[in-house]
């Protein structure tokens, strides 16, 4: 049973676009909200982060939109940009400090 | 890098023969992960370890097992690889606390198995 929900799988975006992917959770006591970057034959990379105490989580051109009553969180990617093509994960963390992860979503940004 | 090292990083190994990855941290990191990804799965906990000797399962352990001899090493063995079990491992670290920055977990570079 899939810990975290992530969608969609696959996005494409066009340079200057709004990227925007979706994850769900329903296990409550989940603490900590990483999504992470990840490139071809490397490994995942943290991205940004944020506590369930706060709505929003602004870094640079990607924010974190955290909605707790619904369980839902979401990356924005603003101005996208073709180096943003990658996979993105998102995660949360469990008691005992494990991590969860959804499936994936694999981006594309078209110059 | 968050100074992890997965060893070895490719190796191809025949059906019912144990295999034995390795993940070598220099951070002094007490958690340390083991997990396999595969398309459509995203990345699943295989092992964790939240100190010397200490280990636990994750979501997919049946057919691999786990040991932390040293704070710096943390080893997968597959008793019996099967084709199954192909798959990119990442080893991953983790400090255990939210500090200013939040707490997170760093990934190695992972390593590719594929069992033939």
């Amino acid at each position: 049973q899939q810990q975290v929900k992530q969608s969609p799988q696959s996005l494409i975006v066009q340079k200057g676009g709004i990227s925007i992917i979706n994850c769900a959770y329903e296990n409550t006591a989940f603490d900590y909200f990483p999504w992470y970057q990840q490139f071809p034959g490397k490994g995942p990379a943290l991205l940004i982060a944020i506590r369930p105490d706060v709505s929003e989580k602004k870094e640079g051109r990607f924010t974190i939109s955290f909605n707790k009553s619904a369980k839902q969180f979401s990356l924005h990617i603003m101005d996208s940009q073709p180096g943003d093509s990658a996979t993105y994960f998102c995660a949360a963390r469990s008691t005992g400090n494990q991590f969860y992860f959804g499936t994936g979503t694999s981006l594309t940004v078209i110059p | 890098d968050a100074g992890i090292t997965q060893s070895p990083r490719h190796k191809v190994t025949e059906t019912g023969t144990p295999v034995t990855l390795r993940c070598h941290q220099t951070e002094n990191h007490r958690y340390m992960y083991w997990y396999r990804q595969d398309p459509g799965h995203g990345l699943r906990l295989i092992h964790y370890s939240y100190g010397v000797k200490d280990t636990d399962k994750g979501e997919v352990s049946d057919g691999y097992s786990v040991s932390r001899s040293k704070t710096e090493d943390f080893l997968l063995t597959l008793e019996s690889a099967t084709s199954s079990q192909t798959s990119v491992y990442f080893c991953a670290i983790g400090q255990g606390s939210l500090r200013r920055s939040g707490n997170t977990i760093y990934f190695g570079e992972g390593s590719w198995l594929t069992v033939v």
